[in-house]
């Protein structure tokens, strides 16, 4: 079983319309978590963090489920500009802050 | 902003090949990494330097070595290169002072090893 798992998608949206996907992790040392974009044939880039609470920024609200071991994104009032790959990634602080990457959940916003 | 350069956007090698893929960033920053990323299996890392001329190995450094003589600079070397080697390598850097996940990434270099 991979250590961080995601649904690669493609998830196709209409224009304005909200889309969520989750990332499950199998460590339940894990203890931190992010949020990368990766536009097509582009690095990655930080997109949010995810803290226990859960958190908002703009149109992007992140979620964290210990429980059930696994992380969401959810996307509000799509924007073409956001379609991309959205890797997820678990940080094990206790590995020496490794980080493991998702494989990847690609986005497709259509007008 | 910090800017990590890789030193080639496309790559080709034959079998056999010793290839080297430099990486530079200009932010001073202590971290360094080696990233690969194939279709499905997410970004896989092959080696880290946390400081000059120190180095470790990531999950999948067969195959593989690395030279970080100046801050600044850290080389991927693939001693003899294999067509398994074929995939998108990214460099990435961080600060030791900032969050650890912050990680600024090089635009990467398509490697292809006929």
């Amino acid at each position: 079983r991979k250590e961080v798992e995601q649904d690669p998608g493609p998830f196709n949206v209409p224009e304005g319309a909200t889309v969520a996907f989750n990332c499950t992790y199998s460590n339940s040392a894990s203890q931190s978590f992010f949020w990368y974009r990766q536009d097509c044939r582009k690095e990655p880039k930080l997109l949010m963090s995810v803290y226990s609470s859960g958190n908002e920024d703009g149109r992007f609200t992140a979620q964290l489920n210990r429980a059930s071991q696994y992380i969401s994104l959810l996307i509000r009032d799509s924007k073409l500009s956001d379609s991309a790959t959205y890797l997820c990634v678990v940080n094990e602080w206790a590995a020496g802050n490794k980080l493991t990457f998702g494989g990847g959940t690609r986005v497709l916003v259509k007008p | 902003d910090v800017k990590v350069t890789q030193s080639s956007r496309y790559l080709v090698k034959r079998t056999g090949e010793k290839v080297f893929l430099e990486c530079v960033q200009d932010m001073d920053h202590e971290n360094m990494f080696w990233y690969r990323q194939d279709p499905g299996l997410g970004l896989r890392l092959i080696y880290f330097s946390y400081d000059v001329k120190m180095k470790e190995k990531g999950d999948i450094p067969e195959g593989y070595s690395v030279s970080r003589e100046k801050k600044e600079r850290f080389s991927l070397i693939l001693e003899s290169a294999s067509t398994n080697q074929t995939s998108m390598y990214l460099c990435a850097s961080s600060s030791r002072t900032a969050l650890l996940e912050k990680l600024f990434f090089g635009s990467g270099t398509q490697l292809s090893v006929l």
